[in-house]
């Protein structure tokens, strides 16, 4: 079965820092793929990032970098130069990569940027 | 806008009422997703469509639910007979999904939500 973990329920980040949301999953399947997503208050999840499990390099995508430690099963997103913009709910996902069929999500991160 | 739209946002139904929620795709996707929300969790898959055909059903999707996909273009979901445990965000998505594999990203697109409160 697979599970995603997000640890940390709330952040606090200053404005112009960077911040680590911390994700690990469990899977038994050897293909899969690791989405970040964020929610703001208006609801819609909007896509931010995705990572490959046979992708040798981390995925970046402008400011924010995944950093992917594929034996601790473990796919953090690293957001840089926070904005008070990026104060939203953030989630981890994860699908497997032979069928598309679903993702499954953790439970988030409030993530907090304080000016 | 031609994001995934949904109708309505907000819905305020009575225990027992049946409830009907409609989901657009983006236009050139062939999956359709419905999920499930809770206050302080993620999203939960509840049951997808390649094209028009329903592929996959979870196990929260009881008997009072049913999704459809007519002629592989918009979704609806209805909820029969209500019940307060009924109140949740629901969330549809869509993909454009052209192949399998690692280096094929595939993501889905949500739209924003049907908020359903049941009293």
């Amino acid at each position: 079965a697979q599970k995603i973990t997000q640890t940390q329920p709330g952040m606090f980040v200053q404005e112009k820092e960077a911040v680590t949301l911390d994700c690990t999953y469990d899977t038994s399947d050897p293909s899969y793929g690791l989405f970040w997503y964020k929610q703001p208050s208006s609801g819609e999840m909007i896509f931010l990032i995705y990572q490959g499990s046979y992708d040798q390099q981390n995925a970046t995508e402008g400011r924010y970098s995944l950093n992917f430690q594929k034996a601790r099963k473990s796919a953090n997103l690293v957001i840089s130069a926070s904005q008070l913009g990026d104060s939203a709910m953030y989630f981890c996902a994860m699908g497997s990569v032979n069928n598309f069929n679903k993702f499954y999500f953790g439970s988030g991160t409030k993530l907090n940027v304080k000016p | 806008d031609t994001g995934v739209s949904q109708d309505p946002r907000h819905k305020i139904t009575k225990r027992g009422q049946n409830v009907t929620f409609r989901c657009d795709p983006i236009s050139e996707h062939n999956r359709l997703y419905w999920y499930r929300q809770t206050l302080g969790q993620g999203p939960e898959f509840l049951t997808y469509f390649q094209n028009e055909a329903q592929l996959e059903k979870s196990r929260l999707l009881s008997d009072r639910f049913s999704a459809e996909r007519p002629k592989g273009s918009f979704s609806t979901l209805e909820i029969q007979r209500t019940e307060q445990g009924d109140s949740a965000m629901y969330l549809c998505a869509s993909s454009l999904v052209r192949g399998f594999g690692a280096g094929v990203r595939n993501e889905q697109f949500f739209g924003p939500g049907t908020r359903l409160t049941v009293l």
